[in-house]
């Protein structure tokens, strides 16, 4: 069965660096996410993707925050300058269609763990 | 975005039906009742959706009522593997993303 995968499981950084987060969406996905988890709490929205242009964002996607798709098979979240507020767990996921309905529901990775220092 | 109210644990027993509910009385028409369970901190894990009618896979059956105002979830036969917290979502019509509530903590007991 497909499924999206991500890299590293897990990543310890310090505070003020840079991190990509990796993901490969399922082959015949177009639209792209990219969630959040701080420990304890709710998966939130960060951001979706589709045709090489952000689609929506959420106030937490803010201009330390970044996507891309810079090959056919890789999706990568990065985060410019981390704080330590970014620890959490993030989690990509892909869907093959848009909107409400069938061949929308999104398909989630195992998710990296962001340890910032 | 539609709210969803769930409750925040239930226990059911191994081999029994687990019978999770959820209430989003503000429901639009066109929006639709996604479940996605989380299994200790893994990624979500999307189960089933629907709009009006009743919806079963292999995984789980979703019953919704006819006002749509309120569903239930329904795992035929809980096995320990599905002890996890289970998500009741309300797809907004303006958008794509998922909002996550605090959903049901499911246990699943020998």
């Amino acid at each position: 069965e497909p499924e999206v995968t991500q890299t590293p499981s897990h990543q310890v950084t310090q505070m003020g660096q840079e991190v990509i987060l990796r993901c490969v969406p399922i082959s015949n996905h177009l639209y792209f996410y990219w969630y959040r988890q701080i420990l304890g709490q709710k998966v939130e929205f960060l951001v979706s993707f589709y045709n090489n242009e952000i689609s929506e964002k959420s106030e937490i996607f803010d201009d330390q925050f970044s996507v891309e798709r810079p090959d056919g098979s890789n999706f990568t979240l990065k985060i410019r300058s981390t704080k330590l507020e970014d620890s959490a767990m993030y989690f990509c996921a892909s869907s093959e269609g848009w909107g409400l309905g069938s061949y929308n529901e999104q398909f989630f990775g195992p998710g990296t763990r962001l340890t910032v220092l | 975005d539609a709210k969803t109210t769930q409750p925040p644990s239930m226990d059911c027993a191994e081999g029994r039906a687990a019978n999770l509910p959820c209430n989003h009385s503000t429901i639009s028409g066109n929006e639709y009742v996604y479940w996605y369970r989380q299994i200790h901190s893994q990624g979500p894990q999307y189960i089933i959706h629907g709009l009006k009618n009743n919806e079963t896979n292999e995984m789980a059956s979703l019953i919704i009522t006819e006002d749509r105002k309120s569903s239930t979830l329904i795992l035929p036969h809980a096995t320990l593997r599905d002890t996890a917290v289970y998500y009741c979502i309300v797809r907004v019509d303006t958008g794509n993303q998922f909002y996550f509530g605090t959903g049901t903590s499911l246990t699943v007991i020998p």
